[in-house]
C-alpha cells in the first residue's frame, strides 16, 4: 500500500534561522513526491515536486527538498525561514494504481516561524 | 494565470438536505479529482477522473455521495442526504495526464452541515 508520513504536527522556528519539514513515504515502484502549501480557509497551492535526477529540488518561495531514496524521505528545507512562512504543509506521492495516478496525501505539518 | 473555479465557497445546510458543488478545472487538464478535507487533517481522494471517466471512487460514499463530469470538462459533486459528519472543505483539482505532473487546486467549497 502507498502511504505519506509526517511525522511532526508542528514545527516551531525562528525567524531567520533554517527549518526542515519531515516527510516518509512507502510506494511501490518510482515515487513521484510533491510538497503543497496551504493558508487558512484556502486550497493547496504546489511548491515543488521530484520526479528524477538530481535529489535536490528547488521550488516556489525559496522553497528546496532533498529526495533521499535509501531512508525513503524528501524533507522540505529553507535556509532563513519568513513569519509570512507560517502555514500548513503537506507532502503527497504519486502513486500508480491501475494504469492510472493516485495522489496521496500526508496529514500536513504546521509550521510557525516566530519573529 | 489559469486556476480552477470552484463555487460556492461557503455552504451551510441543513442535514438530510441534498447539496452540490461545482468545479472548472484548467483548460486543457484531463484528470480532475474530489479530495474531502477535515480540519487539521490531509487530503482524502474521494473520486478521480480521467476524461468524463471515473477511473477512481474506491473512497467516495456511494450510497449518499455522487460526482459526474459529463463532457469531460466541468464537474459536479453531490451529497444526498447531507450528514453532520460530512462538515469538511471539499477540494478540486486538476492535472495534465502523467504521474509526473502535479495537480493545480481550486479554494474549495466549505460545507457546514447543521
Amino acid at each position: 500500500a502507498q502511504s505519506v508520513a509526517q511525522p511532526e504536527d508542528q514545527v516551531n522556528v525562528a525567524e531567520g534561522n533554517p527549518l526542515t519539514v519531515k516527510c516518509t513515504y512507502s510506494v511501490s515502484g518510482n515515487p513521484y513526491l510533491f510538497w503543497y502549501v496551504q493558508y487558512p480557509n484556502r486550497g493547496l497551492q504546489f511548491l515543488l515536486k521530484y520526479i528524477t535526477g538530481d535529489n535536490l529540488v528547488k521550488g516556489s518561495y525559496g522553497f528546496e527538498a532533498e529526495f533521499n531514496k535509501s531512508q525513503t524521505s524528501f524533507h522540505l528545507k529553507k535556509p532563513s525561514a519568513l513569519v509570512s512562512d507560517s502555514a500548513l504543509y503537506f507532502c503527497a506521492v504519486r502513486a500508480r494504481r491501475g494504469g492510472y495516478n493516485k495522489l496521496i496525501f500526508g496529514a500536513g505539518t504546521r509550521l510557525a516561524v516566530h519573529p | 494565470e489559469a486556476e480552477v473555479a470552484q463555487s460556492p465557497r461557503y455552504k451551510i445546510t441543513e442535514k438530510s438536505q441534498a447539496v452540490a458543488f461545482w468545479c472548472d478545472p484548467i483548460s486543457g487538464h484531463a484528470t480532475l479529482y474530489w479530495y474531502r478535507q477535515i480540519l487539521g487533517q490531509g487530503p482524502e481522494l474521494l473520486v478521480q477522473f480521467q476524461d468524463e471517466s471515473v477511473v477512481d471512487d474506491s473512497q467516495l460514499p456511494k450510497d449518499r455521495f455522487s460526482a459526474e463530469r459529463l463532457k469531460g470538462v466541468d464537474s459536479t459533486l453531490k451529497i444526498q442526504p447531507a450528514e453532520l459528519g460530512d462538515s469538511a472543505m471539499y477540494l478540486c483539482a486538476s492535472s495534465q495526464f502523467g504521474a509526473n505532473t502535479e495537480a493545480f487546486f481550486g479554494q474549495g467549497t466549505r460545507l457546514t452541515v447543521v
